[in-house]
């Protein structure tokens, strides 16, 4: 059972443009949001994570926009550049579970000159 | 800070041969995960440690896969007999104590093909 779906499967923009990337969850007891993102050949890295009590966290180029009622939540990349082309995985976490993530399938963003 | 070290980086063998991964977490962290990474199925926890013991181990696909972590600074997580279908990256990850927020440092992972 797959508990968090993310869209789309690839995505390409063009530098300077705004990727944005959607996942969606079922389970209402998950607390924890993170997304990772993975080179070739490389582990997953942690980007940036929001919690359920905030509809919004920024960092730097990156922000999670969250909408509890729809279980939903979001990543915008602003300002997109080249070295963002990667894979990117949302993730989902139920509390109290020493941050057991639950993946999404992941979107190959491919940012163009 | 050396981050997590798995060896070896890439593996190729014939079915039926005995896997071996290993992994070296980041010191002081407490809690080591186990993940395969495929095309078809994404990323998947297999297995996760707290201190040393095997606490959720409901992600190992069947008996074939075992895992273990004799003190903290080494786990492996083994395969024995392989077949293709095991053929997948394998990341090992590292978190330190604590609830929300704690990262997963992942290591780079071990390609294994089985032939």
């Amino acid at each position: 059972q797959q508990q968090v779906k993310q869209s789309p499967q690839s995505l390409i923009v063009q530098k300077g443009g705004i990727s944005i990337i959607n996942c969606a969850y079922e389970n209402t007891a998950f607390d924890y949001f993170p997304w990772y993102q993975q080179f070739p050949g490389k582990g997953p890295a942690l980007l940036i994570a929001i919690r359920p009590d905030v509809s919004e966290k920024k960092e730097g180029r990156f922000t999670i926009s969250f909408n509890k009622s729809a279980k939903q939540f979001s990543l915008h990349i602003m300002d997109s550049q080249p070295g963002d082309s990667a894979t990117y995985f949302c993730a989902a976490a139920l509390a109290g579970t020493a941050s057991k993530l639950t993946f999404g399938t992941g979107t190959r963003l491919q940012v163009t000159l | 800070d050396a981050g997590v070290i798995q060896s070896p980086r890439h593996e190729v063998t014939e079915m039926g041969q005995e896997v071996t991964l290993r992994c070296k977490p980041i010191s002081g962290h407490d809690y080591l995960f186990w993940y395969r990474q495929t095309m078809m199925r994404g990323l998947e926890l297999l297995i996760y440690f707290n201190n040393n013991v095997p606490i959720d181990d409901s992600g190992m696909p069947e008996d074939r896969f075992s895992a273990k972590m004799p003190n903290a600074s080494f786990s492996t997580l083994k395969i024995q007999p392989s077949e293709p279908r095991d053929s997948a990256v394998y990341f090992c990850a590292s978190r330190p104590r604590g609830l929300w927020g704690q990262p997963q440092h992942f290591g780079d992972g071990t390609r294994l093909s089985i032939l």
